[in-house]
């Protein structure tokens, strides 16, 4: 399985402004996947990120909202835009290895203000 | 309608009792994961699960996928305040393109 630093682990940010979180990957992979993940709730899948391609966006969010790079096999990024209170969540990243499942990031926890 | 229920919601036990929590769905999977997430950080994987009727053990964690391969059950024996988190089902993750969670059971262990 892969090893999978994400940062900042946490952050206050003030509405209107714009967070870019990161992702780094020991290893390369194919599909890299992003959740978020609302206080005392499950996991919901936000986009995923292939590289060379656009990220698929799940219904509910938008690419002017959430902007994802992926430039390479390792790394990726997610933007949450012109936030406000309802962004306030814990984003993680992770990636999947089939069968061995899963792997994420620490996450994010990002409180809006 | 979710792809994945777990239940219950919420379970509140002390440290020393038994318990079981459900994954269930009305679609069929080829797999099945647990995870297990404490506060501040990522989910990690439990266990896999593949075959029906398969039962497989981590320590004090049965882990049992039904029959026909559409619920699943964890039965935690003599339950220590570490296993205090949020348990969460999926689908491997070779499912089609739904990578998805089931919302989860939160339990807490109290010493």
């Amino acid at each position: 399985s892969a090893v999978i630093s994400q940062k900042p682990s946490r952050d206050i940010c003030q509405r209107g402004t714009s967070l870019t979180i990161q992702c780094q990957v020991d290893s390369q992979v194919t599909m890299m996947f992003w959740y978020r993940q609302q206080p005392g709730q499950s996991l919901t899948l936000i986009a995923t990120a292939n590289q060379g391609s656009e990220a698929t966006y799940e219904s509910g969010f938008v690419i002017d909202k959430f902007p994802i790079s992926r430039p390479n096999l390792t790394f990726s990024t997610l933007t949450v835009s012109n936030m406000s209170p309802e962004d306030s969540s814990i984003y993680l990243c992770s990636v999947t290895w089939g069968y061995a499942g899963y792997t994420f990031g620490s996450g994010t926890r990002l409180t809006v203000v | 309608t979710q792809l994945l229920e777990q239940s219950p919601q919420f379970l509140s036990i002390q440290e020393g009792e038994n318990l079981t929590v459900y994954c269930n769905s009305s679609s069929v999977f080829s797999s099945l994961q647990w995870y297990r997430q404490e506060p501040g950080e990522g989910p990690v994987l439990l266990v896999t699960v593949v075959t029906g009727g398969e039962v497989k053990k981590l320590k004090r964690l049965t882990f049992q996928f039904g029959d026909a391969r559409k619920d699943s059950s964890l039965h935690i024996t003599a339950a220590q305040p570490g296993d205090t988190g949020l348990y969460l089902c999926a689908p491997g993750a070779n499912y089609g393109q739904n990578f998805v969670f089931g919302p989860g059971t939160r339990l807490s262990v109290l010493p």
